[in-house]
């Protein structure tokens, strides 16, 4: 079974510019989970959708966006772009189901914003 | 301040050596889990324990999960050069959402 794919894998963007990121969840997997990762702050949870709906969100500002398609494959958007979002992003799948907390990550993004 | 305190932060080691690390907090979890990422890549999912007292063992790693299911531990006996990377636990609290460490960096030398 493939794993979780994430595209691209490095992006290079300057302040103030917006982009999107891709992930596609392994098959059969309804749930799809976006982190944030920096070596100052760690793994920091952004939101989580769920059957085309967010079920939970983290405390980031509304710069940081995201939706899910019918095939669970998630977009994670991020507008005006501030030197602090470089980081390394980082999308995981799961069942979804009410106790399937395992997640399954992908390799994740790396963005530079300069 | 993190809800899950890992301790150490770094560890380095010689191969053959044993070592802890811990992952405490003062909330109780439904469960937890332990990831472990190497540089450049996603975490890999390494164990759930989802009972109080549980105890797992996956060959030379032996994860513990806290009577009241607010600590669990991580031991790794024999540590080789392959075990090194980013240690990482995450507790689920609130339906899917999981709230992780600051993770622990471990290095085997050999």
């Amino acid at each position: 079974k493939a794993g979780v794919t994430q595209t691209p894998r490095y992006l290079i963007k300057t302040r103030g510019q917006q982009v999107t990121l891709s992930c596609s969840p392994i098959s059969g997997h309804r749930s799809v989970s976006w982190y944030q990762q920096t070596p100052g702050q760690g793994l920091q949870f952004l939101f989580e959708y769920f059957s085309e709906t967010q079920r939970n969100k983290g405390n980031f500002p509304g710069r940081f966006s995201g939706r899910q398609f019918s095939n669970s494959r998630s977009e994670m958007n991020v507008s005006t772009l501030e030197l602090g979002d470089s980081a390394l992003y980082l999308c995981a799948s799961s069942l979804g189901g009410a106790s399937s907390y395992e997640q399954y990550f992908g390799p994740g993004t790396r963005l530079t914003v300069t | 301040t993190q809800l899950l305190e890992q301790s150490p932060q770094f560890l380095s080691i010689q191969e053959g050596e044993n070592l802890t690390v811990y992952c405490n907090s003062s909330s109780v979890f439904s469960s937890l889990q332990w990831y472990r990422q190497e540089p450049g890549e996603g975490p890999v999912l390494l164990v759930t324990v989802v009972t109080g007292g549980e105890v797992k063992k996956l060959k030379r790693l032996t994860f513990q999960f806290g009577d009241a299911r607010k600590d669990s531990s991580l031991h790794i006996t024999a540590a080789q050069p392959g075990d090194t990377g980013l240690y990482l636990c995450a507790g689920a609290r609130h339906g899917n959402k999981l709230v992780f460490g600051a993770g622990t960096i471990l290095r085997v030398k050999s």
